[in-house]
C-alpha cells in the first residue's frame, strides 16, 4: 500500500524555470514531511523539511507548501539551475522516526 | 563531519548465493536504518535499530534476510538465499534520533546488488 504518493514521475524544467513536484498522503497520523534529493550514485540528502503547524517553508530557492485539510504538499524550486537535475522523493513520518518515501520524481533541468 | 560508509558498492551474485553488506554510521548516531531500494522506486525501509536492538522489522523478509548491529555501532546486512528480486540498492542511514530533537536521516551511497 503505497501512503504516499508523488507526482510527475518526470519533469524537465529549463534553466530558471520553476519546478513544482506534488505529494498526496492518506495517513493523518503522519506529523512530518521531508523532501530528499538524491543525485545518481550518492544516497539521498535532506533538502528541506515541514512540519503540519506552518502553511510554508522557504529555505533559498526551495519552498515547501503545505495543505493539511487536502493532505497534500509540495517542493517549488525556484530559478531552477542544471545542478539542481537529480531525483527528488518527497516522504512523511508517523512520530516513530520511521520515513516513507514517495515514489520520486527525476527532474532534469535543461540549459 | 565522516558520513555513513557502506561496502562494498556493487555487488554482482547468482541467484540462491548468500551475501552480506556493512554499514558504519555517523559517530554518535543512535538510530540505524536499512533500506531497499528498487530501480525507479523510492527507498523501502527494511529495518530499523535504536543502538543494538531492533525498534522495527516489519518488512524484513525473515526466510532470507537477517540483520544485526553489534555493539551499537556499525550493521550488517545479508542475505541468504538471494533471488533474482533482490537486485536493488540496498542504503544504510543513521539518525541522530531519538535524541537531538531531529528527524533528519543521514544516506550512505548504497550498495548495489545485481542477482543473476
Amino acid at each position: 500500500q503505497q501512503q504516499v504518493k508523488q507526482s510527475p514521475q518526470s519533469l524537465i524544467v529549463q534553466k530558471g524555470g520553476i519546478s513544482i513536484i506534488n505529494c498526496a498522503y492518506e495517513n493523518t497520523a503522519f506529523d512530518y514531511f521531508p523532501w530528499y534529493q538524491q543525485f545518481p550514485g550518492k544516497g539521498p540528502a535532506l533538502l528541506i523539511a515541514i512540519r503540519p503547524d506552518v502553511s510554508e517553508k522557504k529555505e533559498g530557492r526551495f519552498t515547501i507548501s503545505f495543505n493539511k485539510s487536502a493532505k497534500q504538499f509540495s517542493l517549488h524550486i525556484m530559478d531552477s539551475q542544471p545542478g539542481d537535475s537529480a531525483t527528488y522523493f518527497c516522504a512523511a513520518e508517523a512520530g516513530s522516526y520511521q520515513l516513507t518515501f514517495g515514489k520520486g520524481t527525476k527532474l532534469s533541468v535543461i540549459p | 563531519e565522516a558520513g555513513v560508509a557502506q561496502s562494498p558498492r556493487y555487488k554482482i551474485i547468482e541467484k540462491r548465493q548468500s551475501v552480506a553488506f556493512w554499514c558504519n554510521p555517523i559517530s554518535g548516531h543512535a538510530t540505524l536504518y536499512w533500506y531497499q531500494q528498487i530501480l525507479g522506486q523510492g527507498p523501502k525501509l527494511l529495518i530499523q535499530f535504536q543502538n543494538n536492538g531492533v525498534v522495527d522489522d516489519s518488512q524484513l523478509p525473515k526466510d532470507r534476510f537477517s540483520a544485526e548491529r553489534l555493539k551499537g555501532v556499525d550493521s550488517t546486512l545479508k542475505i541468504q538465499p538471494a533471488k533474482l528480486e533482490d537486485s536493488a540498492v540496498y542504503l544504510c542511514a543513521s539518525s541522530l534520533a531519538p535524541a537531538g530533537g531531529s528527524n533528519e536521516q543521514f544516506f550512505g551511497p548504497g550498495t548495489r546488488l545485481t542477482v543473476l
